[in-house]
């Protein structure tokens, strides 16, 4: 059963560029939601898709957009970079049926680094 | 919106010795909360969750945790740590009926000296 898979795995980018990062849920799961993980502190949270549809979202600028496709994998696009969006982009995927009381699976990760 | 606090950034344990980390939120509503461990390299994963019930609530790996209302804490605890159990730690909550999204704390980083 595989897990969360995300790709790639490092990412160099210059400012002012954009990026996309993918992910796919684990098995059976249907919700996908991204955080943000600073070197030194805890992940924050992005934003979360269901049904293809951003249903909600942290304190990040609109330069963050996501989407979701029919078989539930997602992608995350950062438009004009700065070096402040270095970071490693995690995936975590859960069964929205169980509501709350659910745990979120998350995916190895993808590390950023804009020069 | 809510907050998370993790007290201790660095630890630093002999083998056996016990651990406990400690984990305040700021939110005023109900929560479910969570402790999740990421080993070096590796996903983060979760050790354990509490919903309802119980408020000392047992995870994998030998670690229990305490929700105290009153005090706002889910400190982690292990009685006898191994030099494994050296990864970090991050406490999380969410807010009940909100949907999942988790507020997490800074992190805990553990290290077990053998």
């Amino acid at each position: 059963d595989a897990g969360v898979t995300q790709s790639p795995t490092h990412l160099i980018k210059t400012r002012g560029q954009q990026v996309t990062l993918r992910c796919s849920p684990k098995s059976g799961h249907d919700t996908v939601s991204w955080y943000q993980q600073a070197l030194g502190q805890g992940p924050q949270f992005i934003f979360q898709y269901y049904e293809e549809e951003e249903r909600q979202r942290g304190n990040f600028p609109d330069r963050f957009s996501g989407h979701q496709f029919p078989n539930y994998s997602s992608e995350l696009n950062v438009n004009a970079l700065l070096l402040g969006d270095s970071a490693l982009y995690l995936c975590a995927s859960s069964y929205r049926l169980t509501g709350d009381n659910t745990e979120a699976f998350f995916g190895q990760g993808t590390r950023l680094t804009v020069v | 919106a809510q907050s998370v606090s993790q007290h201790n950034h660095h630890v630093i344990l002999s083998e056996a010795a016990s651990l406990e980390l400690g984990c305040n939120y700021s939110y005023g509503g109900t929560v479910n909360l969570f402790w999740y461990v990421q080993y070096p390299g590796q996903h983060l994963q979760l050790l354990l969750k509490y919903f309802s019930g119980d408020p000392l609530v047992k995870g994998i790996k030998g670690f229990e945790a305490e929700f105290i209302k009153s005090k706002f804490s889910f400190n982690l605890r292990k009685p006898s740590v191994q030099w494994s159990d050296t990864a970090e730690y991050f406490c999380a909550v969410n807010r009940r009926n909100a949907g999942n999204m988790l507020t997490f704390g800074g992190g805990t980083r553990l290290m077990v000296k053998p």
